[in-house]
């Protein structure tokens, strides 16, 4: 059973900071791992996905790494500004039948 | 043009009560999934279709039947409602695996928060 784990669960840091969130998962035989970001009362963003053949991928000031064999992915972020508060969610897809399994999250706060 | 859209918004009602809530795809997507966020915001999987046919079903008692008259709605009923079902469920849809690069994701409506009293 795919398990992905997130840690921690929150992060409070100042504006211009640059950032890693981590991502771990517990089955390696995924199709592709993505980030999502959610604000508050809102629905979810899809910011990056990376297939499971890719290492990287970048947009913007949004930088994710995969490494596949050992279960991890980072997501880091440039020169944090406060409108990159939100909840940082990593999701993996397996390809048998389409399931996304989310990890709980990482609230991030970036304070002025 | 909402890609993913759910109604109500906002759902209000007592235990023991049946309520259904509606998702549209105007994506062309064959696959459609129903997700239930928790208090504590865990985001998980509860139902997928392909096509009108069901593909997932993550162990979700049998009060809650997904309906899915054409692939572009997948419908959440919910019989006799319990205070453990106050949480807020996402529906989603996504192209076929393999259709390329970032298509391989999910596209999310904006959620319904159900609130059983």
């Amino acid at each position: 059973k795919q398990e992905v784990t997130q840690i921690p669960a929150a992060l409070s840091v100042p504006e211009g900071e640059n950032l890693v969130l981590n991502c771990s998962f517990t089955d390696s035989a995924i199709y592709n791992l993505q980030w999502f970001r959610q604000d508050p009362g809102k629905g979810l963003t899809s910011l990056l996905l990376i297939q499971s053949s890719q290492r990287e991928q970048t947009s913007g000031r949004l930088n994710a790494s995969l490494d596949k064999s050992s279960g991890r992915s980072t997501l880091y972020i440039a020169a944090s500004q406060p409108g990159d508060s939100a909840t940082y969610l990593c999701a993996v897809l397996t390809g048998a039948n389409s399931k996304l399994t989310f990890g709980k999250g990482i609230t991030l706060s970036v304070r002025p | 043009d909402t890609a993913v859209s759910q109604t109500p918004k906002y759902l209000v009602t007592q235990m023991g009560n049946d309520k259904s809530i509606k998702c549209e795809q105007n994506l062309g997507h064959d696959t459609m999934y129903w997700y239930k966020q928790d208090s504590k915001k865990f985001l998980k999987i509860m139902f997928s279709y392909n096509n009108k046919e069901l593909i997932i079903n993550e162990t979700v008692p049998n009060r809650f039947s997904p309906k899915s008259p054409d692939k572009a709605h997948l419908n959440l009923h919910i019989n006799s409602l319990e205070l453990g079902d106050s949480a807020v469920y996402f529906c989603a849809s996504s192209p076929p695996l393999g259709s390329g690069g970032a298509g391989d994701t999910q596209y999310f409506g904006p959620g319904t928060r159900l609130t059983v009293l």
